[in-house]
């Protein structure tokens, strides 16, 4: 069975700054999916960026990118210039390859707050 | 696109009664569907897997009996908590995926308290 640690329950950054929060999966697949959402206070969980495990490239989206090392199975998500739309409660997700619509195993999350 | 819907919002019903939660996908046709359950600052439990026409997956220690999963078509998906109590009380979240994507699409979730 899969697992995804992220050790940081809680995280702050002051806004405009830069801060980077970890994720750790333990697989024996070879491909898989990656995800990292955002949870707002109102809770609806929003896609932040996918990572494909076979794709050696590291993710982008705008102000978010991802580091992905495969071998450490380690994927962290870095956001840029920090907002305060950006306090939520990010998560790290992992999906198997091996089924389509398959079911994702979740960390337990980082609560991340942006300081005016 | 990928538009996940779920109704209610929330609801608040009488230890002992039943409730059902709606799950719509709007724009797609979802051929599986997940029920998760969310306790505040905590992560999301999955509590079931559904297909279309199939009985649902449940995962270990959820109640079959008491969580309902019914997935009658490719764009609905509901949950009934039956006979609830206070413990049932929570925050639960539909997701909707398909056959040509290996991407989740979740609800807005749904807020129960039972009194």
């Amino acid at each position: 069975a899969q697992t995804v640690t992220q050790s940081q329950p809680e995280m702050s950054v002051q806004e405009a700054e830069t801060v980077t929060l970890s994720c750790t999966y333990d697989t024996s697949e070879n491909n898989y999916y990656l995800f990292w959402y955002k949870q707002p206070p109102s809770r609806q969980m929003i896609l932040v960026i996918r990572q494909e495990a076979y794709k050696q490239q590291n993710a982008t989206e705008n102000r978010f990118s991802v580091n992905f090392q495969k071998a450490a199975k380690s994927f962290s998500l870095k956001i840029s210039d920090s907002q305060l739309g950006d306090t939520a409660m990010y998560f790290c997700a992992f999906m198997s390859a091996s089924v389509r619509a398959g079911k994702s195993t979740f960390g337990d999350g980082t609560t991340l707050t942006v300081k005016p | 696109g990928a538009v996940v819907s779920q109704h209610p919002s929330w609801v608040i019903c009488k230890s002992g009664t039943s409730v059902k939660i709606e799950c719509r996908s709007l724009d797609f046709q979802a051929t599986t569907m997940f029920w998760y359950r969310q306790f505040p600052k905590q992560s999301l439990m999955l509590m079931a897997t559904s297909n279309e026409g199939s009985k649902a997956t449940y995962e270990q220690g959820v109640e079959k009996d008491k969580f309902l999963i019914n997935h009658a078509s490719l764009t609905l998906s509901t949950l009934t908590v039956t006979s609830a109590h206070p413990e049932d009380s929570s925050f639960y979240i539909c997701s909707a995926s398909t056959d040509s994507s290996y991407e989740q699409y979740f609800g807005p979730g749904t807020r129960l308290t039972v009194t």
